[in-house]
């Protein structure tokens, strides 16, 4: 399958700074990708869908000033969190739709902001 | 809304037993279906299905799709103890690309 890599997997930061996290396909071009975030003993619950040149479409509830996405080229996308708060900590997992139908996830960034 | 819903939420078999997992969902446009493993990280893709009562097998897992009832299964065969895992449903419909998922079922396989 596909291959989906995300950097960092794991970032511990303080309240109130900004954190990126990249999503980069490695051996396939992908126009979309979406990001997730999961809960512990929850499933994924999808964020925004990014598209390459074009702006992020957000889910509802989902504050886009908060969350920055850029999909600047066809194989990296970047999630900021923005002045993060301890409720922002969670599991953060990108994917990328290598065709019609089928997302390879990346494994994942664990964010904990103390 | 699109709804997704897996069920049991968790299961415990014993090695070598044969275990069913389902999926059912409600969705506009219905566009496929797809399964998913996730252990300690991010899912891992296992199958994607588009058509009806078409199996698709790979070793010991193997998942089929039923348009008109709106469900799948996933068989696993013989369990092992590296299949524990959380096995995640989902759904793609609409005009978006975006996955509805299910909540998961969490299968332990114990010796």
């Amino acid at each position: 399958g596909a291959v989906v890599s995300q950097h960092p997997s794991r970032v511990i930061c303080k309240s109130g700074t900004s954190v990126k996290i990249e999503c980069r396909s490695l051996d396939f071009q992908a126009t979309t990708m979406f990001w997730y975030r999961q809960f512990p003993k929850q499933s994924l619950m999808l964020m925004a869908t990014s598209n390459e040149g074009s702006k992020a479409t957000y889910e509802q509830g989902v504050e886009k000033d908060k969350f920055l996405i850029n999909h600047a080229s066809l194989t990296l996308s970047t999630l900021t969190v923005t002045s993060a708060h301890p409720e922002d900590s969670s599991f953060y997992i990108c994917s990328a739709r290598q065709n019609k139908e089928t997302q390879y996830f990346g494994p994942g960034t664990r964010l904990l902001v103390l | 809304e699109d709804k997704v819903v897996q069920s049991p939420l968790s299961l415990v078999v014993h090695e070598g037993d044969t275990v069913t997992l389902n999926c059912s969902y409600e969705v506009t446009n219905f566009r496929s279906l797809l399964w998913y493993k996730q252990e300690k990280k991010a899912p891992t893709f296992l199958f994607m299905l588009t058509s009806s009562g078409i199996e698709k097998k790979s070793g010991r897992l193997s998942s089929i799709l039923d348009k008109k009832e709106l469900f799948s299964i996933l068989n696993i065969t013989a369990t092992q103890t590296g299949d524990s895992a959380v096995y995640l449903c989902a759904v793609g419909g609409g005009t978006a690309s975006k996955l509805t998922f299910g909540t998961g079922t969490r299968l332990q396989v114990t010796l």
